[in-house]
């Protein structure tokens, strides 16, 4: 079956711009995750979804960030006034979301520019 | 919060020989923790995984082992074969809190 996507697969930008990241999850996956890894790091945990809730956006670095979910399915994360350091490979997760451990399956990130 | 250290961050070993990447991690209640592969440019794939009830798991040529005591884990890789080149990432999930802490990466290259 299909797997997590997101779009675009490429977002150069202006400082100061406003940009949306679109993640679509596996179907019936009720745990999505959205994460930002810079160059020559680890996923950095952004914020959380169970069903259409933000069960945690303790990694959300600013209120320049924002994520949505609205149906429990797709995300959109919305990034107001880019800045230089925003410039990063974002990528979302999904899961079964069953409570318990559960695999991750990764989408192919969104490569983010902010010149 | 969950603090995950993971070590060496650069790996190069012989086609053929065994490669071990640690890590270590702080808190007692996690209970999940799978290790990544990512090709450059590409996205994290799981390559294994081991929960905590259990202290050993082999898939062919790759194994993990977990200490929970020492609250640490390692990834094995025997007989390796240059695509085994990669970044290689630990993670920690703790099903209290729903999230997954990662490590900073160890690239492994594989010299034929």
């Amino acid at each position: 079956g299909a797997g997590v996507s997101q779009t675009p697969s490429n977002k150069v930008t202006e400082k100061g711009k406003y940009v949306e990241l679109r993640c679509d999850p596996i179907s019936g996956h009720t745990a999505l995750y959205w994460y930002r890894q810079s160059l020559g790091q680890g996923p950095e945990f952004l914020i959380y979804f169970q069903g259409t809730g933000a069960a945690d956006d303790s990694g959300l670095p600013n209120d320049r960030f924002f994520a949505v979910r609205p149906e429990g399915s797709v995300s959109t994360l919305k990034i107001q006034r880019t800045e230089r350091g925003d410039s990063a490979v974002y990528l979302c997760a999904s899961s079964p979301g069953t409570g318990g451990a559960d695999e991750q399956f990764f989408g192919p990130g969104t490569r983010l520019t902010v010149l | 919060g969950e603090n995950v250290e993971q070590h060496p961050s650069t790996l190069s070993v012989q086609e053929g020989d065994s490669a071990v990447i640690k890590c270590t991690y702080s808190d007692s209640a996690s209970n999940y923790f799978p290790w990544y592969k990512q090709e450059l440019g590409k996205r994290p794939q799981l390559i294994i995984d081991i929960r905590s009830n259990v202290g050993e798991k082999k898939d062919q040529r790759i194994a993990v082992t977990l200490n929970k005591t020492a609250k640490h884990f390692s990834l094995h890789i025997t007989e390796t074969q240059p695509e085994d080149s990669a970044v290689y990432f630990c993670a920690v999930y703790n099903s209290g809190t729903y999230k997954y802490i990662f490590g900073t990466g160890t690239r492994l290259k594989v010299l034929a």
